[in-house]
């Protein structure tokens, strides 16, 4: 049972440059969402979405773009990638909406650092 | 808006002493709460949530938590701690009103346990 796979685990960009970070699962789960994490800052909402084709920023959306197209995948999308945009990114899904809100799987996350 | 308060970013223990982590939250209307765990280089992964009835909760390995709605906290606790709790922790909520997938973390907890 795989759960959430991301990837890369680490990655290495310079200023300016793009990139994805892949994230499926394969819990059939409708929510799936975006974090950052900083030390002394927890974990931060960037992009969620609540099923196919529906998406909706969170508390730090700037810099990121995402997409749903299915059910499985949620890729986030750095598009000039920035200093202050290395971090670790976490994948987290769930049960729709009034199931077991709140219960997110994690993937073992992303480290990504901008030089 | 939501948040989330942790005190104390770094708590240390003996093995075996009680651990008490803090957390207090403020919201508009009656939340869901959740400690999150996460082990180094690992996602997070839940260990308990309140959502409504028995204002006490039990998770897994041996931690509860009570909500108190007049102190607007949820703390979390564990009797005798155990070196493989050494990790750091996550207490959240989410607003039922607009989505319960959607939670705010706080800044997190790092347990140590000393032998």
């Amino acid at each position: 049972n795989a759960g959430v796979t991301q990837t890369p685990k680490f990655q290495v960009l310079k200023t300016g440059q793009s990139m994805t970070l892949q994230c499926a699962q394969d819990m059939n789960h409708e929510y799936m969402s975006w974090y950052r994490q900083d030390p002394g800052m927890g974990l931060r909402l960037i992009h969620y979405s609540v099923g196919a084709g529906i998406t909706d920023q969170g508390e730090v959306p700037n810099g990121y773009n995402v997409s749903r197209s299915t059910t499985e995948d949620f890729p986030l999308r750095l598009l000039s990638a920035a200093p202050s945009q290395t971090s670790v990114y976490f994948c987290a899904s769930s049960y729709g909406q009034g199931y077991r809100p709140g219960e997110l799987f994690f993937g073992e996350g992303s480290r990504l650092t901008v030089l | 808006a939501q948040s989330v308060t942790q005190l104390g970013s770094h708590v240390s223990v003996s093995e075996g002493a009680l651990v008490l982590l803090r957390c207090n939250y403020s919201s508009s209307v009656p939340p869901y709460l959740f400690w999150y765990v996460q082990y180094p280089n690992q996602g997070l992964q839940l260990l308990l949530k309140y959502t409504t009835g028995a204002t006490l909760v039990k998770g897994i390995n041996g931690f509860e938590a009570e909500f108190k709605k007049s102190e607007t906290s949820f703390h979390l606790t564990k009797p005798s701690a155990h070196m493989s709790d050494a990790a750091e922790y996550f207490c959240a909520v989410s607003d039922l009103r607009e989505y319960g997938n959607k939670l705010v973390f706080g800044a997190g907890t790092i347990l140590r346990v000393k032998s």
